[in-house]
């Protein structure tokens, strides 16, 4: 069964400073990716994904990730956090030519400290 | 156009109850998707919709849950009988599920709380 790896529990960067949040996953074949946001009691909200092509995806709030078929990773990157990025981030994979549930990893917890 | 709309938003039940959770999709959106989210187990997919064809429900925890969505639109996730175990998020999306891995957009959550 293929799984997905946030290795990161809890991260905490300073206003400013650049984040990298990391995602491993175990599949045979290139998986769906993705990466979502979720703010204190709110639901998930998409930050980027990626199908095939470019390795290097943009998303929205200037978060950009890589996708690195040799790692199978697919990290999340800001150059500059901002305070109001303090959230749990979820990494998750769709199974391609299956039913497109979402397998997401255990979230990492982003704090923004001023 | 309004996004995911879930109800109620937050329940508190006894154990041993029923309880029915409400979702309202995105408009046009054809696939329909019901997770968990817990402490103990995280993100979890329960169950499937999609058009008219049968729904996954490969990822429902036990027989007292259940689900169904009509005509299209609307879904109800029933959980009888709970236990405290249930006590979890219950995160609704929906998506055009027309090639496959399309952009799932999540309603708020009913916050389920059994005592």
């Amino acid at each position: 069964a293929q799984s997905v790896t946030q290795p990161d529990i809890h991260i905490t960067v300073s206003e400013g400073a650049s984040l990298e949040l990391r995602c491993n996953y175990s599949y045979g074949a290139t998986p769906y990716l993705f990466w979502y946001v979720q703010s204190p009691g709110q639901g998930l909200q998409l930050l980027l994904k990626y199908f095939s092509g470019d390795t290097l995806v943009q998303g929205i709030k200037g978060f950009e990730a890589e996708f690195k078929r040799s790692q199978s990773s697919f990290n999340l990157r800001k150059p500059s956090v901002h305070w109001s990025d303090a959230a749990e981030y979820f990494c998750a994979v769709i199974h391609t030519g299956t039913a497109s549930k979402l397998t997401f990893g255990t979230g990492t917890r982003l704090q923004v400290t001023l | 156009g309004a996004g995911v709309s879930q109800s109620p938003s937050n329940k508190v039940t006894e154990k041993g109850k029923d309880v029915e959770l409400r979702c309202d999709p995105i408009s046009g959106h054809t696939a329909l998707y019901w997770y968990r989210q817990s402490l103990g187990q995280g993100l979890e997919f329960l169950i499937y919709f999609q058009g008219n064809s049968a729904p996954d429900k490969s990822g429902l925890p036990s027989d007292r849950f259940s689900a169904e969505r009509t005509g299209g639109s609307v879904s109800t996730l029933t959980i009888q009988r709970t236990q405290q175990e249930d006590s979890a998020v219950y995160l609704c999306a929906s998506s055009l599920e027309l090639a496959g891995g399309e952009t799932q957009y999540f309603g708020p959550g009913t916050r389920l709380l059994v005592l």
